[in-house]
Order: C-alpha cells, then structure tokens, then sequence
C-alpha cells in the first residue's frame, strides 16, 4: 500500500518554506525521504525511525507522528537547489519492503 | 568509485521477446531492490533482496523474476514483455541494519512495443 503524500506540487520563491505531507494506512518502522531532480536517480535526504529523533539535513527537516503514521518534510528557506520531486518511503517492523508516494514536485523560483 | 550501474542504460524491444537488466554494486551492500517508475505513480518497488539467494516480492512483482547469486549482483529479467512493462526501472542498493541509504543506480528506460 503506497503512502500518500501531499500536495502534489508546490511552486516557492527563493527563501520561502514549505511542508510535505506522507500519510500511510499501515503502521510504520519507518519514513525514508529521497529527493530526484530531473533526469536523475533519487537521492536520500534522511531516514525517521519509530522512536527516533526529528532528523535535520541543511535547512531540511523531517518528524515522524507514529501514532498518526504520518511524516512531514520541512523545506525552511528554500534554495533553487531545492528544486526536484521528493518521495517518501515508508516501512514496516522489516525495513526491507518500501513502499514509496507518488511525489511532490517543488520548484523553487528566484 | 562507490557506484550502482545498470545496462543497458535504453532498450526497445518487441513483445515477448526475453530480456534482462542487469545491476551491479561495488560497496558490498547486502541490500539490493529493483523499482519502476511511472508518471503519477512514483517509485513502486518490484522485488528486493536481503542477501545471496534471498529475495521477495515488492509490491509489483507480476511478470518480472530476480536471482541473488551473487552479492553484487541482481538482475531483473522480462521473460516475456508487454506494453505495460514500459517505464523506468532503478535498481538500488543499500548495506543491512536501521539506517539503510539506498543507493540508487543511474536507470534504465524500456520501451516495450
């Protein structure tokens, strides 16, 4: 079961922030997050684990609500960099199957 | 260079026609998965393998086999194509544990007519 992520897509100017919702109908391990910029492979950003910390990366953050089984990606900041689509990936008690959201796609504008 | 590398990199092909996509990591990672990716769909995982002669299903597995024969290797192979296997597929790889980066190859696009 694929999680849900929202918004689909969100357009920032240079400095703005932004969340990204991941919301999963199973109990989670874990929340993975990756980011692919355009005609490239995804890249990981930071993993969340069940009774883990708020994890930080740059001026990127994530938090993982277990009791909700949901995640958000803190965007604080934005940056051109920040550009590409981000996807979450959620686990299971065994990390081994991930299941990912159909993305968000941010672009960041001067 | 820590790498994942997939080949080919393009492939059309016919339907029916038999083929496979190999996947090779150089980091001793025991973690190996394929994924496609479709527009609107994200990254949906195919199979994946937890060691040599270990794998499972993913949540799209029908139509598609793996092996782990060895720990660098894990090929996808079509036996036998359709239309709907066209996409781009990623393999990826990771080392064991809780905190399991993936590292994803550079993609393989397939176009099945």
């Amino acid at each position: 079961q694929q999680p849900v992520q929202s918004p689909q897509a969100v357009i920032l100017r240079e400095g703005e922030d932004a969340v990204i919702n991941c919301s999963s109908s199973k109990a989670l391990y874990s929340v993975h997050w990756y980011r692919q910029k355009h005609g490239e492979a995804p890249v990981f950003l930071m993993i969340l684990l069940k009774g883990g910390e708020q994890k930080g990366h740059d001026k990127i953050s994530a938090s993982f609500n277990e009791k909700k089984q949901q995640s958000s990606l803190y965007l604080t900041a934005s940056q051109l960099s920040y550009s590409g689509t981000y996807f979450c990936g959620t686990g299971g008690i065994n990390d081994y199957k991930l299941s990912f959201g159909a993305g968000t796609t941010v672009t960041v504008r001067a | 260079e820590a790498q994942v590398t997939q080949n080919p990199r393009y492939l059309i092909t016919v339907t029916g026609k038999k083929l496979t996509v190999t996947c090779s990591q150089n980091m001793n990672h025991e973690y190996m998965s394929w994924y496609r990716q479709d527009p609107g769909l994200g990254l949906r995982q195919i199979y994946y393998s937890m060691n040599v002669e270990v794998t499972d299903k993913g949540d799209v597995p029908e139509g598609y086999k793996v092996s782990r024969k060895e720990k660098r290797n894990f090929p996808l192979i079509l036996e036998s194509p359709s239309p709907n296997q066209t996409s781009l597929y990623f393999c990826a790889s990771s080392f064991s544990g809780d905190r399991p980066e993936q590292f994803f190859g550079p993609g393989t696009r397939l176009t099945v007519l």
